[in-house]
């Protein structure tokens, strides 16, 4: 079974400018998720898709930050403008289902530095 | 969102060691998770512990669920290299799940 894909690995960008990030979950998998994890910390969720609905975004940092699943399978991730605190690891994740852990599977992320 | 405290925050220890570390919270959840993170991958689901007082073992790896359920504990017998990463605690709480501030591990061979 092939696992949660992301891309790109890494990402160096300036602060001010745009960045975007991709996630193809796993096939049938309903639910993704984004987190966002700095150094040394776990990871923090940003928004979490049902489908192609957005489940909660509480955490998504809105004035900067937006992030899309048209069709209900990929997703992708935007920075705009970005600032030096937003760099991090970008994980995506999906599950079966909402609220369950069962498959709940992590991609290898994106590593966004801003400088 | 939910504060998740783990302890110790980084560990050296020597290849062949027992390793004890615990996740501790304000508040009570009824399911705590433990995950491994390799470098440059994502956390990856070693143990899912769902009674309090439970445990569960997953080859050298034992978690317990505390009495309490404000506390998890993480034990790993006779380390070896391949146990170097960082090890988070989550709980999973509605739809939501929340990860503690991880320990990293080293083994020196």
């Amino acid at each position: 079974e092939a696992g949660v894909a992301q891309s790109p690995r890494y990402k160096i960008i300036e602060k001010r400018q745009s960045v975007a990030f991709w996630c193809n979950p796993i096939s049938g998998h309903a639910t993704l998720y984004w987190y966002q994890q700095i150094l040394g910390q776990g990871p923090k969720l940003l928004i979490q898709f049902q489908n192609n609905g957005v489940v909660d975004d509480s955490q998504l940092p809105k004035d900067r930050f937006s992030a899309e699943r048209l069709k209900g399978v990929d997703s992708t991730l935007k920075i705009q403008p970005a600032k030096l605190e937003d760099s991090a690891v970008y994980l995506c994740a999906s599950s079966f289902g909402g609220g369950s852990h069962y498959g709940y599977t992590f991609g290898s992320g994106t590593r966004l530095t801003v400088v | 969102g939910q504060q998740l405290n783990q302890s110790p925050q980084s560990m050296f220890i020597q290849e062949g060691e027992d390793v004890s570390m615990n996740c501790t919270s304000s508040s009570i959840f009824n399911t705590w998770l433990w995950y491994k993170q390799d470098p440059g991958e994502g956390p990856v689901l070693l143990i899912a512990l769902y009674k309090a007082g439970e445990l569960t073992s997953n080859g050298r790896l034992t978690a317990q669920f505390g009495i309490t359920r404000k506390d998890s504990f993480l034990n790993i017998s006779a380390s070896i290299p391949s146990d170097v990463g960082i090890y988070f605690c989550a709980v999973h709480t509605g739809n939501q799940f929340y990860f503690g501030t991880g320990t990293s591990l080293t083994v020196i061979p």
